[in-house]
């Protein structure tokens, strides 16, 4: 029983191009995320979002946007793909309320853009 | 700002013996603490967090964390260390109040490396 799932679990495609990543969570939770990984491992928040609403949006191109269809749904939709998009991103979720909440983290979907 | 650093970008460490992975944080109220490991090709794992009480946290795995309000640490520990301890870790830290918008900060990561 995977808590936090995301597909697909690779993704490449050419410069350009529009792709989505899916996630989904059956743990429950109110609050979903989407952070980046880069090469050098450095992780940072790209967007939360609280029972279908948009919490925070952090200096993201608005190439990048995410859509919450219900609480336990959080995809990430990419237009015009770029060189630089080239990533490991990761869905996270936890519960509302409080914000000593630890976050719930998926496989990751790794992202290649030639 | 709240932010968050791991001094050391690896950590090495012989099997059975002690291990130390040193974080330091900067809020400007009281921290939430977090401690994640990642294995190769694989999303987070929580291990533990410091919230408020007692300074010594113990976690997942053996691993334990000592918060230390004067020196604004949080180093993540295990009395003896696994090969299978090997994997990235990386210290979080988020200001005990404000809204939703408060987000979890992440150190850089420190990849601890259990020789045989």
């Amino acid at each position: 029983d995977t808590a936090v799932s995301q597909t697909p679990k690779y993704l490449v495609t050419q410069m350009g191009n529009d792709k989505s990543i899916k996630c989904e969570q059956n743990l429950g939770h109110d609050t979903m995320y989407w952070y980046k990984q880069d090469s050098k491992k450095f992780l940072k928040i790209m967007f939360s979002y609280n029972n279908k609403e948009l919490i925070i949006n952090e200096t993201v191109p608005n190439r990048f946007s995410p859509k919450s269809p219900d609480k336990a749904h959080l995809n990430l939709h990419i237009n015009s793909l770029e060189l630089g998009d080239s990533a490991v991103y990761f869905c996270a979720s936890s519960p509302v309320g409080t914000l000593n909440n630890e976050q719930f983290f998926g496989p990751g979907t790794r992202l290649t853009v030639l | 700002a709240q932010s968050v650093a791991q001094p050391e970008d690896q950590v090495n460490v012989a099997e059975g013996n002690p291990l130390t992975v040193k974080c330091t944080y900067s809020v400007s109220g009281n921290p939430y603490l977090f401690w994640y490991v990642q294995y190769p090709n694989r999303g987070l794992q929580f291990l533990l967090k410091y919230i408020t009480g007692d300074n010594l946290v113990k976690g997942s795995y053996g691993f334990e964390a000592e918060f230390n309000k004067s020196q604004t640490s949080f180093h993540l520990k295990k009395p003896s260390a696994l090969v299978s301890d090997s994997a990235l870790y990386f210290c979080a830290v988020r200001e005990a109040y404000g809204g939703a918008t408060n987000k979890l900060i992440f150190g850089t990561g420190t990849l601890l490396a259990v020789q045989p």
